[in-house]
């Protein structure tokens, strides 16, 4: 059961390149979502997805896409990246959301720089 | 909507010492209350959760969270810390049916 899987673990972008991080979960959960880590600011939600084919916008949705067209999949997009988006982003499932007991389970972990 | 304060970024402690990490929290409504473990380098693993009954919660790794309702806090408890819970604690709440809000995190560094 591997869980929540996150690639690629490191990326360094220049300024405008785009690119995706992947995260599949094979646990059959419903929920799934991004978060970037940045220091003293704890985790902050970009998107969410409550099942395949809806997504939402979290706290901080600017400058990202999400799509959900599996359970399984849950890619987040930077279209054009800025050095802002420097950051360690994490994605995480969980069973189901709406009763907000939400106990997620969380990738390792993508450390995106940019230049 | 509800919001999380960590009161401390950081806390040194000795090892064997006990330690307190603290947590308060915001919010019009009942909410569930989390504490979250993020070990170098990697995700954040779930330390324990209060979702209803008694306000005192048991964790694993020896850890435990007292839900105090009056005065909206979450505080994280150990009476004896190893080297290896050095690491950054997040809490975390959610309101329910709606999203789950971290807090900016603690990081415990326990000292030999």
């Amino acid at each position: 059961n591997a869980g929540v899987t996150q690639t690629p673990k490191f990326q360094v972008l220049k300024t405008g390149q785009s690119m995706t991080l992947q995260c599949a979960q094979d646990m059959n959960h419903e929920y799934m979502s991004w978060y970037r880590q940045d220091p003293g600011m704890g985790l902050r939600l970009i998107h969410y997805s409550v099942g395949a084919g809806i997504t939402d916008q979290g706290e901080v949705p600017n400058g990202y896409n999400v799509s959900r067209s599996t359970t399984e999949d849950f890619p987040l997009r930077l279209l054009s990246a800025a050095p802002s988006q420097t950051s360690v982003y994490f994605c995480a499932s969980s069973y189901s959301h709406f009763s907000g007991a939400n106990v997620l389970t969380f990738g390792a972990g993508s450390r995106l720089t940019v230049l | 909507a509800q919001s999380v304060t960590q009161l401390d970024s950081q806390v040194p402690v000795f090892e064997e010492a006990p330690v307190e990490l603290r947590c308060n929290y915001s919010s019009s409504v009942s909410v569930y209350l989390f504490w979250y473990v993020q070990y170098p380098n990697q995700g954040l693993q779930l330390l324990l959760k209060y979702l209803s009954g008694s306000t005192l919660v048991k964790g694993i790794n020896g850890f435990e969270a007292e839900f105090n309702k009056s005065q909206t806090s979450f505080h994280l408890r150990k009476p004896s810390v190893h080297i290896s819970d050095t690491a950054e604690y997040f809490c975390a709440v959610s309101e329910r049916g709606n999203k789950l809000v971290f807090g900016a995190g603690t990081i415990l560094r326990v000292k030999s």
